[in-house]
């Protein structure tokens, strides 16, 4: 079976400081998403990395893929209490004759003002 | 503007009724899926389909099933619901590329499900 941890789980800080949140995997990916769910939402895509070592920017959030595809972080720099939100990433993997996505559990993130 | 449908925000149900999830989606995607999503355990996998009238065991197929007569449409079934089928279900679709590998996942708002 595979897992993809992340962690935290939660995280509440204030806003102006940088927080990292991070999965990982014993398994390869072909490449791994990461979403953001608000309160009585879907979750909504934020970007996808898909070479190992991969690096995107997206304003002030830092998207990183492994050298070996097996874990991912993002780095919010200065966070907003607009970036509150359930951040989940998701890793592409075969299976079967598929491919399918594996779930993070999740970090809630409560940025305070 | 893409756009996947879940019919009802909020059901309140009885044990033992048989409910309904419906999801449609405007994008002519091929992959639909359900999920469930309980506090601090992620999305779990239900159902999924990559095509009209096909249908795959998710994660947690147990006390579900699915039905997908038409591309656009993929309905989640409890035969029987009980209180434990109490969660957030997330209905999401994805185009399938050429080579099999699934892209974003486009989600519902999502139906919050309470069996009393």
């Amino acid at each position: 079976t595979q897992l993809l941890e992340q962690s935290p789980q939660f995280l509440s800080i204030q806003e102006g400081e940088n927080l990292t949140v991070y999965c990982n995997s014993s398994s390869v990916f072909s490449s791994l998403q990461w979403y953001r769910q608000e309160p009585g939402e879907g979750p909504v895509l934020l970007v996808t990395v898909v070479t190992g070592g991969e690096v995107k920017k997206l304003k002030r959030l830092t998207f990183q893929f492994g050298d070996a595809r097996k874990d991912s972080s993002l780095h919010i720099t200065a966070a907003q209490p607009g970036d509150t939100g359930l951040y989940l990433c998701a890793g592409e993997a075969a299976k079967d004759s598929n491919y399918q996505l594996i779930w993070g559990a999740g970090t809630k993130l409560i940025i305070k003002p | 503007d893409v756009k996947v449908t879940q019919s009802s925000r909020y059901l309140v149900k009885r044990t033992g009724e048989k409910v309904f999830l419906e999801c449609v989606q405007d994008m002519d995607h091929e992959n639909m899926f359900w999920y469930r999503q309980d506090p601090g355990l992620g999305l779990r996998l239900i159902y999924f389909s990559y095509d009209v009238k096909m249908k795959e065991k998710g994660d947690i197929p147990e006390g579900y099933s699915v039905s997908r007569e038409k591309k656009e449409r993929f309905s989640l079934i409890l035969e029987s619901a009980s209180t434990n089928q109490t969660s957030m279900y997330l209905c999401a679709s994805s185009l399938r590329d050429i080579q099999n590998v699934n892209t974003e996942a486009f989600f519902g708002q999502g139906t919050r499900l309470t069996v009393v």
